[in-house]
């Protein structure tokens, strides 16, 4: 049981690239989430799925979108990065509301845009 | 809108000495659950609590202890006898019951323990 795992660790994008972040959970939880987590702030919602082939916009979706396929997985693209989008990025699932459940977190993505 | 607020940015402590970390948080909802997470060095989040707004005892897990106050729309947190292992940033969080459990957290309060 692995838990929840992100994929990369660690990326380097020049301004205008693209990449995807992936996140992944063997937990069999309906709810998934990707944070942002910028130094001094806490974490802010970027999108979240409430099941499979669901996704909504958190408190700062811009540039990015996701998508939720397979109920396990969760991706989070970037069409083209700029310097803002430095910062480390946090997968998050639930079994259910995060208010009622606790969320796991993945053991997060740094990712520097130059 | 609900918002979490941690006021201590950073706190330094030597060991064994006990340290509070407040929380300050704005719901205009009833229904509505805290968290504390803890994120060490190495950079994980690592849950350690989850209230309800319905549940105001206070808790004590080891030397970890928690005061819930609706009174004072506050979830302060509590080291006994604090360790160098203690060392790291906090977070506060509130998720409300009607926003898909949407979670808002407050920027942190990171704690140096020196020994």
């Amino acid at each position: 049981n692995a838990g929840v795992t992100q994929t990369p660790k660690f990326r380097v994008l020049k301004t205008g690239q693209s990449m995807t972040l992936l996140c992944a959970q063997d937990m069999n939880h309906e709810y998934m989430y990707w944070y942002r987590q910028d130094p001094g702030m806490g974490l802010r919602l970027i999108h979240y799925s409430v099941g499979e082939g669901t996704t909504a916009k958190g408190e700062v979706p811009d540039g990015y979108n996701v998508s939720r396929l397979k109920k396990q997985n969760f991706l989070l693209g970037l069409e083209s990065a700029a310097p803002s989008q430095t910062s480390v990025y946090f997968c998050a699932s639930s079994p259910g509301l995060a208010g009622t459940d606790t969320q796991y977190f993945g053991p997060g993505t740094r990712l520097t845009v130059l | 809108a609900q918002k979490v607020t941690q006021a201590q940015t950073e706190i330094s402590v030597v060991e064994k000495e006990d340290v509070t970390l407040d929380c300050v948080y704005e719901t205009r909802d009833t229904t509505y659950y805290l968290f504390w997470y803890k994120q060490p060095p190495s950079g994980e989040l690592v849950f350690l609590i989850r209230r309800n707004s319905f549940d105001e005892q206070n808790e004590i897990s080891g030397r970890y202890s928690w005061n819930f106050q609706k009174s004072t729309s506050s979830f302060n947190f509590t080291i006994t006898a604090s360790q160098v292992v203690d060392s790291a940033v906090y977070f506060c969080a509130l998720s409300l019951n009607t926003n898909a459990g949407k979670s808002t957290f407050g920027d942190g309060t990171t704690l140096t323990v020196k020994p």
